[in-house]
């Protein structure tokens, strides 16, 4: 079945220092890639999504690229502030209608 | 965005009993929606796809008779814990969206946290 990768599981970064979280994919019919930000206890917000037919995009630090080839789409995240903090999951969405997460890394900023 | 509200927000029962969880789209049809379970500093597990009209669709793994997803209209999908155990303690979370269209985003509602004594 479907099957979405990421790496790393935790990472810990110091305040305006960039992150990147890479996750891969294993089914080629995926074509849209969402990322989550889940703060504890609560429900999962929707930061960042890059469609099939896209090869990045740029929300203000918020960056997401995407290689079909290879199927790895990362999450990119500069100038990291504490409140950055969280679990970051990403997913990828097939043919049908389920959206397959990945583990989840969860992000520490230091102050 | 979207707006899906789930209902209780937490739960405590005792072993044996069941549990109903709703889960409502409040601005928006739909004809699908999906179960989640996250158990403690884990991702979220597809247990089912809810179908507005027809029968759930299990992920594998998943015991259809012991999560009963009920999907009777378009704005309203709940699951039943059957019998529950200590074991079935998690949070439970629902979305809708990410059908066919044009951005694919799910919307979650806000997740119950289940505790079985």
């Amino acid at each position: 079945g479907e099957n979405v990768e990421q790496h790393p599981s935790t990472l810990s970064v110091q305040e305006g220092d960039s992150a990147v979280i890479k996750c891969t994919y294993s089914d080629s019919a995926s074509n849209y890639f969402p990322w989550y930000k889940q703060e504890l206890g609560k429900r999962p917000q929707l930061i960042i999504d890059i469609r099939s037919n896209v090869g990045e995009k740029k929300d203000q630090r918020i960056a997401v690229t995407l290689n079909k080839t290879a199927k790895h789409f990362s999450l990119h995240i500069t100038e990291t502030q504490p409140e950055d903090s969280a679990v970051y999951f990403c997913a990828a969405k097939g043919g049908g209608f389920k959206t397959i997460f990945g583990a989840g890394t969860r992000l520490f900023v230091k102050a | 965005g979207a707006v899906v509200s789930q209902h209780p927000s937490w739960v405590i029962c005792k072993s044996g009993t069941s549990v109903k969880i709703e889960c409502r789209s409040l601005d928006f049809q739909a004809t699908t929606m999906f179960w989640y379970r996250q158990f403690p500093k884990q991702s979220l597990m597809l247990m089912a796809t809810s179908n507005e009209g027809s029968k759930a669709t299990y992920e594998q793994g998943v015991e259809k008779d012991k999560f009963l997803i009920n999907h009777a209209s378009l704005t309203l999908s709940t699951l039943t814990v059957t019998s529950a155990h200590p074991e079935d303690s998690s949070f439970y979370i629902c979305s809708a969206g990410g059908e066919t269209g044009v951005t694919g985003e799910l919307f979650f509602g806000e997740g119950s946290r289940l505790t079985v004594l």
